[in-house]
């Protein structure tokens, strides 16, 4: 098993260009996520998903949108770059253990984005 | 004030010591609770999940308060592969991460 990979490593952009990162899990995981991580802050939740064709806002979710259209996909797209998006973002997955709550997160090993 | 606290550290110890992380959240509707390690620009891994008797997974000890709303790491005879941010995670629904605690172990 893979686990969960991210594509691309790593990436830079000019402001105003769009770009689309995507996380695939194989793992049969309901639960995916995308995170941000910048200095000094943790990890942010950006968006994520309780199964295919479902996506919710996180606690960050401003200038972003996902789409998740197979179980196993999780894209997140930036329509605009800005330079306060330059940051790593991490994709998760988890199993649903009951109702709302998730067993442990898995994370891919992370994209590293710079908008100039 | 964020919803899960840590001490930033760093955190510099000689091998061989002990070493110990607390971490606060301000939810008393969390669920449950763990610790995750991150090595320098790779993912974070969960490293142990948080009880509240206590639990143990070799060198490592975790502590849970929910009264005082306290979760603690503890790191017995430190290795210089202990070197990483340790991560406190709280879920109430969704995971809440706390911006970490880095450790520094030295010849």
């Amino acid at each position: 098993n893979a686990g969960v990979t991210q594509t691309p490593k790593f990436r830079v952009l000019k402001t105003g260009q769009s770009m689309t990162l995507l996380c695939a899990q194989d793992m049969n995981h309901e639960y995916m996520y995308w995170y941000r991580q910048d200095p000094g802050m943790g990890l942010r939740l950006i968006h994520y998903s309780v199964g295919e064709g479902t996506t919710a806002k996180g606690e960050v979710p401003d200038g972003y949108n996902v789409s998740r259209l197979k179980k196993q996909n999780f894209l997140l797209g930036l329509e605009s770059a800005a330079p306060s998006q330059t940051s790593v973002y991490f994709c998760a997955s988890s199993f649903l253990l009951r109702d709302w709550d998730t067993d442990t997160q898995y994370f891919g090993p992370g994209t590293r984005l710079t908008v100039l | 004030r964020k919803e899960v606290e840590q001490d930033p550290g760093p955190f510099n110890v000689p091998e061989g010591a002990t070493v110990a992380f607390n971490c606060t959240y301000s939810n008393s509707a969390s669920q449950s609770f763990f610790w995750y390690r991150q090595d320098c620009r790779k993912e974070p891994k969960l490293l142990m999940s948080v009880y509240s008797s206590g639990n143990e997974d070799g060198r490592f000890t975790a502590q849970l308060n929910r009264a005082s709303q306290y979760i603690s790491l503890l790191i017995r005879d430190s290795k210089l592969s202990d070197s990483a941010t340790y991560l406190c995670v709280v879920n109430r629904g969704k995971l809440i991460f706390g911006q970490g605690t880095e450790l520094s172990v030295k010849p």
